[in-house]
Order: C-alpha cells, then structure tokens, then sequence
C-alpha cells in the first residue's frame, strides 16, 4: 500500500492555458473522488467514480472541467481555459465500497496557481 | 443540504492541555463521520471514523464522540504536544451509498511549547 500518488505537487499557469492532473489511487480501491480545497475551507466534492464510471459530478464542476478514469486505474482531472479563481488546492482521494463504511484515503493535492 | 460547522475556528493551548474540538451537521441522516488531520500544505490524514451506530471510538490520546440524534461530534485531545499542531476537520457521509463526505471549515489547533 504505497498510499494515494497525485502529480505534479504544484503547478503554476497563465490564465486561459489549460492544465491535466493525475491521481493514482491505492491499487485495490474502485472508488475515487476529486475535491477541491481553497484557503480557510474544508475540501468541496467535485466528482466520483467507482471503476471507470463517473457516478456524480458537483455543481461546482463547470463545462471547463473534465475528469475521466479509464480502465479505472488511474485518473486525470483537466481544466480548460484556466481562470484566476480555479487557483486551489485539488485533492484525490479513494476508498473501497465494500462497506458504507469504508474510509477515504487522501493524496497529498496538487496545488494549482493561475496567474 | 447538509452542511458541517466547526467550532472554533483557530485554537491555541500551552503544552499539556486536554482540548476539545467541536462539529455539527443539520442532517442527522448520516452513515459516518470522519475526523481528519491536515497539516500546511499537505492532504488530509484519516484520525477516526464513528459509524452513525456508535458513539465514540478512540485512538492513543485521542478520542471521538458522535450523538446524530443532536448533530454534534467531539475530538477530545488529551495532554496535547507541539506535534498535534493543525488543522482538523471533520466530515459527514450522508445517506446516499457513494461515500461522498461533506466537510467542515476545519479547526487550526496550535500548541506552543
């Protein structure tokens, strides 16, 4: 168990460039969240999969953004035409639906800055 | 809409005090609550996971409660450590069977030597 894996840890951009991330969930989890986290706040949920569907998607995630997760391994969540106010901190997590209550597990974020 | 507040905001305690950390939900309909640990910068560490038919759990010096009939949990800290400095949050897992956790603001706990 090497733990949630997101890359890159930090990623600096220009307003209107669009940026990827990817997240690695712990091998045995079929089930992955993207959240969101600015300063002060707690993390807002931005979408889930369980395997390769994606399930629920927030209000939060505009049409700028996309997430996918095939062959639900690994996932990227890509932003379009960046804006000053999706600078944040984007948090991956997993965990594994054999109970209600099984814990999610957290990567360490990729914080993103948009200039 | 259930929504998750967490009070106080900022904390700060002298080395060796036992604190208490507090968080409320308006849906008491609720599968779990999760406290968290995030330090600068970095994601979130699980601490505790109170299914909604328990009403504590404990772990080393700390110790979890969860009354859902209420709406309010504590994360009780005993003989806090300069260590223990961050941010704590909790979070909620409604109803619904996606695992989707609703969090607080979170508390920032300092503990000065």
């Amino acid at each position: 168990d090497t733990g949630v894996s997101q890359d890159p840890r930090h990623k600096i951009t220009k307003r209107g460039q669009n940026v990827t991330f990817r997240c690695d969930p712990i091998s045995e989890h079929n089930r992955l969240y993207w959240y969101r986290q600015t300063l002060g706040q707690g993390p807002e949920f931005l979408t889930y999969f369980q395997n390769e569907a994606q399930l629920e998607k927030s209000r939060l995630l505009s049409d700028r953004f996309s997430a996918e997760r095939p062959k639900g391994s690994f996932s990227t969540l890509e932003i379009q035409r960046t804006e000053q106010g999706d600078s944040a901190m984007y948090l991956c997590a997993s965990s594994f639906s054999v109970s209600h209550n099984s814990p999610l597990h957290f990567g360490n974020g990729t914080r993103l800055t948009v200039t | 809409k259930q929504e998750v507040t967490q009070i106080p905001a900022a904390l700060s305690v002298p080395e060796g005090e036992n604190l208490v950390l507090n968080c409320s939900f308006t849906d008491s309909a609720i599968y779990n609550l999760q406290w968290f640990r995030q330090d600068p910068g970095k994601g979130l560490t699980s601490l505790l996971l109170i299914q909604s038919s328990q009403r504590e759990q404990t772990s080393g010096r700390l110790n979890a409660s969860l009354d859902k009939s209420s709406g309010r949990s504590t994360l009780y800290i005993a003989a806090s450590q300069p260590g223990d400095s961050a941010t704590y949050l909790c979070a909620v897992q409604g109803s619904s069977n996606t695992g989707k956790l609703i969090f607080g603001q979170g508390t920032t706990l300092q503990v000065k030597p």
